[in-house]
């Protein structure tokens, strides 16, 4: 079975500084796609980023983007110039190809101080 | 502006009793989800659906139930039989499989006692 396993449960950045959060996952697959969700204090999930096993470029969006290391099993997050905002619950997630659904890590919770 | 809609928020019940969370998307999305989010565990698959009409069971179905009668519609029914169901539910989305994300809505906190 695929397992998403994320390391760190607390992590603390200083404003405008970089972060890097972990993810490892476990499969025998070699097609499948990997998702990184915010969760705020508001409980809403938010999707992050999303990258597809088959492309080797790391996938970005503005001030995140993702160290994908499929050798490894590896999908790290790094968020640059941290804000107040980011401030959150992290979850990693893996999808199957052909699979709806999305398998979970535990969580990392980001702090950020001024 | 389209998206899920889950209901209520905050929903109290006594041990014993049947409870039933709704859940209901406006995206025209064939595929819907329920999760279990409890501290230090992440989120848990309790059923999805991918199609009108069938569902599945995920890795904690026990203690639950649900219905696809209607395409926007993915109702959670809490059971008596599930052990420990103080918990925080989402429900979510998707247009299917491959790269697509899933949409979730904002949550419903259940608290039994």
């Amino acid at each position: 079975a695929q397992t998403v396993t994320q390391s760190q449960p607390e992590m603390s950045v200083q404003e405008a500084e970089t972060v890097t959060l972990s993810c490892t996952y476990d499969t025998s697959e070699s097609d499948y796609y990997l998702f990184w969700y915010k969760q705020p204090p508001s409980r809403q999930m938010i999707l992050v980023i999303r990258q597809e096993a088959y492309k080797q470029q790391n996938a970005t969006e503005n001030r995140f983007s993702v160290n994908f290391q499929k050798a490894a099993k590896s999908f790290s997050l790094k968020i640059s110039d941290s804000q107040l905002g980011d401030a959150a619950m992290y979850f990693c997630a893996y999808r199957r190809s052909g699979m709806d659904k999305l398998i979970f890590g535990t969580g990392t919770r980001l702090q950020v101080f001024p | 502006d389209g998206g899920i809609t889950q209901s209520p928020k905050y929903l109290f019940r006594k041990e014993g009793q049947n409870v039933t969370l709704s859940c209901e998307q406006n995206l025209n999305h064939d595929a819907m989800y329920w999760y279990r989010q409890d501290p230090g565990q992440g989120l848990r698959l309790i059923y999805y659906s991918q199609i009108v009409n069938d569902f599945q069971k995920g890795d904690i179905a026990e203690g639950y139930s649900v219905s696809r009668e209607k395409k926007e519609s993915f109702p959670l029914t809490v059971t008596s039989a599930q052990k420990n169901p103080t918990a925080f539910y989402l429900c979510a989305s998707s247009t299917g499989s491959g790269v697509s994300p899933l949409h979730f809505g904002n949550g419903t906190r259940l608290t039994v006692t």
